[in-house]
């Protein structure tokens, strides 16, 4: 069976550090891989989305950005944090092609001090 | 663009009694329908979906859903409702994405439901 594995579950950042936060699927391959945010009362916002390696796209312009240097390997960095980029972070994958369903991760808490 | 409203913030309901938590969508296309639940501090937990076929959908734990085009809603309901069903509620519409190859999901803000007991 397939499974998401994100971490770390907390993380508190100064601001101006970096970030790098990683997800890893296992028992696909090529799935479609998503980064989203959520923030109190503003329900899921999508950052970025991926269908193949090397291949990023971005929903909405911030101060993030996203790789996937492999097929299964998803991460969301930022060379320097801003205190609105506190939230929880939230990484799916689904399968290739229209209409399927999205599988998430825990979660990420960023805390920015 | 497509976009989910959940006009319900919070709904409170007794437990034993029956659930009906509110979904509209804007989409102009056949939409992708979802509703997903979220405890505290956890990721998201599909319920049931809606792709096409018969309009009342069946989910996990005892949740059904009913998709009425003419209205845009789709509507979650359980007949009733346990202590445990405290949590984070969210509809969810599927469109492709601008850069083609990828369906995303566009979530509404959420409905917390509380369960006195």
């Amino acid at each position: 069976s397939q499974t998401i594995h994100q971490w770390p579950a907390t993380l508190v950042q100064p601001v101006g550090s970096p970030l790098s936060l990683e997800c890893t699927v296992e028992g696909t391959s090529n799935p479609n891989l998503y980064w989203y945010r959520q923030a109190a009362g503003r329900g899921l916002q999508l950052l970025f989305y991926s269908v193949g390696i090397g291949q990023i796209s971005s929903e909405v312009p911030q101060n993030l950005s996203a790789s996937r240097p492999q097929d299964r390997q998803f991460i969301l960095s930022s060379k320097k944090l801003l205190l609105s980029d506190s939230g929880f972070y939230l990484c799916a994958w689904s399968l290739q092609g229209a209409g399927t369903e999205a599988f998430f991760g825990q979660g990420t808490r960023l805390t920015v001090v | 663009a497509q976009s989910v409203t959940q006009p319900d913030i919070h709904i409170t309901v007794s437990e034993g009694a029956s659930l009906e938590l509110r979904c509209n969508y804007s989409y102009g296309a056949t939409p992708y329908l979802f509703w997903y639940v979220q405890s505290p501090g956890q990721g998201l937990q599909l319920l049931l979906k809606y792709f096409s076929g018969d309009t009342l959908v069946q989910g996990i734990k005892g949740f059904e859903a009913e998709f009425k085009r003419s209205q845009s809603s789709f509507n979650l309901r359980k007949p009733s409702v346990h202590w445990s069903d405290a949590a984070e509620y969210f509809c969810a519409v599927g469109a492709s994405l601008a850069g083609g190859g990828a369906d995303g999901l566009t979530f509404g803000k959420g409905t917390h439901l509380i369960i006195q007991p």
